[in-house]
């Protein structure tokens, strides 16, 4: 069965620190990992990552995907209390195209 | 221009009874596919579906739950006989095309509680 699994499940943090969240992952056709936001609503999308080692940046946030060990971290610097949420990490397929499984998320609190 | 659209935001629904939840897609959107979030859980595939064609629904419980996407109109999710069980939030999400580089684009959610 096709696991995505991510750590740790929460975290808390003072506005400042960097923070790193991990997302490890077994499935079989893997396509690409996504990183998406979500504050209550909807899921926004962040990250998609295809290629290992090719690091993806948008401002203070950064992801990486590791292709050969399975995993993919996201990187949050300088964090502010509105980075607070929960990072969910998914991958989809080559074959069975539009699925997407979702790990259980990492709670992130950013303290002032 | 307007993002996935779900309707309602909440539904609270009595044990036995019938709940459907609606999903317009992005404009120009034909791929819609819906997904369960229990609570401090992730999101759970449901059933991914194009315009009159269910394409994969191996995320669906065999029972009571049926989906849709019609030629004209929103897609709905159908959950017959609501348990408790049931209780979660349900989201939509919608992509252009299923192979490509893309991401599926989410709704906001409908949250179904069953008494």
């Amino acid at each position: 069965e096709d696991k995505v699994v991510q750590s740790p499940l929460s975290l808390v943090v003072h506005e400042g620190d960097t923070v790193t969240l991990n997302c490890s992952y077994e499935v079989t056709n893997f396509r690409s990992l996504l990183w998406y936001k979500q504050e209550k609503k909807a899921p926004t999308f962040l990250f998609m990552l295809t290629s290992s080692g090719i690091e993806k940046k948008s401002g203070r946030l950064s992801s990486i995907l590791d292709k050969k060990e399975l995993f993919s971290i996201l990187n949050i610097t300088a964090t502010q209390t509105g980075d607070s949420a929960v990072y969910l990490c998914a991958v989809d397929y080559n074959t069975n195209a539009g699925k997407s499984t979702f790990g259980d998320g990492t709670t992130l609190t950013v303290k002032p | 221009n307007a993002g996935v659209m779900q309707n309602p935001r909440h539904l609270v629904r009595r044990r036995g009874q019938e709940a459907r939840l609606r999903c317009s897609p992005m404009k120009g959107h034909s791929h819609v596919y819906w997904y369960r979030q229990l609570p401090e859980e992730g999101l759970k595939f449901m059933v991914y579906l194009q315009k009159e064609n269910i394409i994969d629904e191996s995320g669906m419980p065999k029972e009571r739950f049926s989906a849709e996407f019609p030629k004209e109109g929103p897609s709905i999710l159908r959950i017959q006989q609501v348990v408790r069980g049931d209780s979660a939030a349900y989201f939509c999400a919608s992509s252009n095309v299923a192979s490509s580089n893309q991401p599926q684009h989410f709704g906001d959610g409908t949250r179904l509680s069953i008494l």
